[in-house]
């Protein structure tokens, strides 16, 4: 079955930009999705089809996609935006939708 | 808008089974399959499965194959899981979404919490 691999935790500091990676085999050929989960709150979408943004998220939120790498990237980060996020794709082989482990997103 | 409103928390013994449910509403219920996930405590998102809403087919993980149901009611705009054979490792908040156009989850329900204690 397809694996995403994400670094358990990133730290940046207030209006820096912060860099989240989802490494997986070949992601570059897949749609890749990124949520934002708050403690005690459900995911919230942030990004999908690699670089997308919901209505009502910031543009502060974009996402890339390429190689063995996808990233979410956070730039002019705010305390606001301390939360884990999780990367997900749909794979045609094994369970079909899988979601990385999760980056806590640390502010300073 | 589009809404997802979860049953409350439930609290069951080990053997027991628990149901789900999945409240739908401001959209077109039978157009967007819905998901299902679950959060052991302190851990990360796992999927279990989804139901196609249009005609009730479904496709669970293969973790969850033989314990878990998912059907729906398009009557009521109400999707279900239910999970047999509960043990404490069952344990999670468990997560209703929607299937989004490119297979994201673009609405999320507020999640129901199954605690599973003897």
């Amino acid at each position: 079955s397809y694996v995403l691999t994400q670094p358990p935790s990133v730290s940046v500091a207030p209006g820096e930009t912060a860099r989240i990676t989802c490494g997986g085999n070949s992601i570059g050929s897949k749609s890749v999705h990124w949520y934002q989960q708050k403690p005690g709150q459900a995911p919230v979408l942030v990004v999908y089809d690699d670089s997308d943004r919901p209505s009502g998220i910031p543009e502060r939120f974009s996402g890339s996609n390429f190689g063995n790498t996808a990233t979410l990237t956070i730039s002019r980060v705010e305390a606001g935006d301390e939360a884990d996020y999780y990367c997900q794709v749909w794979d045609s082989s094994g369970d079909p939708w899988v979601f990385g482990g999760g980056t806590r997103l640390t502010v300073l | 808008q589009v809404q997802l409103v979860q049953s409350g928390a439930e609290v069951k013994k080990p053997g027991a089974s628990v149901r789900v449910s999945c409240k739908a509403s401001g959209y077109s219920f039978s157009e967007y399959n819905i998901i299902w996930v679950r959060q052991a405590p302190g851990r990360g998102l796992e999927w279990m499965g989804w139901i196609t809403t249009y005609n009730g087919n479904t496709n669970h993980a293969q973790n969850f194959q033989d314990r878990v149901t998912m059907t729906r009611d398009t009557s009521t705009t109400t999707a279900y899981m239910d999970l047999r054979g509960l043990t404490s490792d069952d344990t999670a908040m468990y997560y209703c979404a929607r299937e989004g156009v490119v297979r994201e989850c673009d609405y999320w329900g507020q999640g129901t919490l199954v605690t599973v204690s003897s």
